[in-house]
């Protein structure tokens, strides 16, 4: 079955890059996701990347997939106080039509 | 645009009780997904609903859960007889179509004491 793992927590000083990784084992996941979390609230989609694709630039977001390893990373550069949340990696199934998450990263970023 | 809307956004309730739980999916979007998250299973899907056809129900933990939705918009979950363990937030996504990414409402706290 499919299994998605990510590290607990992670901690950066503001205006260091962050990297927060994750591996998954499902190779027909079709995209992939990185969703915010902040305290109290729902799940916000960050960014994603299709499965043919190997980076994807969004501002100050980079996700890197290496296919052949099952590895997803999320660099954040830059990284602000406002950036302090849980960071869940997600694969969607070959339907699309459901994610499986990691157990979340916590971002912790000190002034 | 407005968002996924669930409501309530917290139920505390008796355990052996009823609950429903309400999503409005972002207007348009066909895919209604439901998860569950909670300290110690993490993020879980329960159900998917695509438009008219018979949702994938594969997730749903026991047969105390159900969820319909009607008119192809607002979905209902419903717990019944509810355990302790039900405790947990309850997340509701809508997507596009199920290719498409998922956008996540804001959750329905639940607790059962």
């Amino acid at each position: 079955g499919e299994d998605v793992e990510q590290s607990l927590f992670l901690s950066v000083r503001e205006g260091d890059s962050s990297v927060i990784n994750c591996t998954y084992t499902d190779s027909s996941s079709t995209y992939l996701y990185w969703y915010k979390q902040e305290p109290g609230a729902g799940l916000q989609l960050l960014t994603y990347i299709f499965s043919n694709m190997d980076m994807k630039q969004d501002q100050r977001l980079t996700v890197l997939l290496n296919k052949k390893d099952k590895h997803l990373s999320l660099r954040i550069a830059d990284t602000q106080t406002g950036d302090s949340a849980i960071y869940f990696c997600a694969e969607s199934n070959n339907a699309g039509n459901m994610l499986t998450f990691g157990g979340g990263t916590r971002l912790m970023v000190k002034p | 645009g407005a968002g996924v809307s669930q409501s309530p956004s917290n139920k505390v309730t008796e355990k052996g009780k009823d609950v429903e739980l309400r999503c409005d999916p972002i207007s348009g979007h066909t895919a209604l997904y439901w998860y569950r998250q909670s300290l110690g299973q993490g993020l879980e899907f329960l159900i998917y609903f695509q438009g008219n056809s018979a949702p994938d129900k594969s997730g749903l933990p026991s047969d105390r859960f159900s969820a319909e939705r009607t008119g192809g918009s607002v979905s209902t979950l419903t717990i019944q007889r509810t355990q302790q363990e039900d405790s947990a937030v309850y997340l509701c996504a809508s997507s596009l179509s199920p290719s498409y990414e998922q956008y996540f409402g804001p959750g329905t706290r639940l607790t059962v004491t």
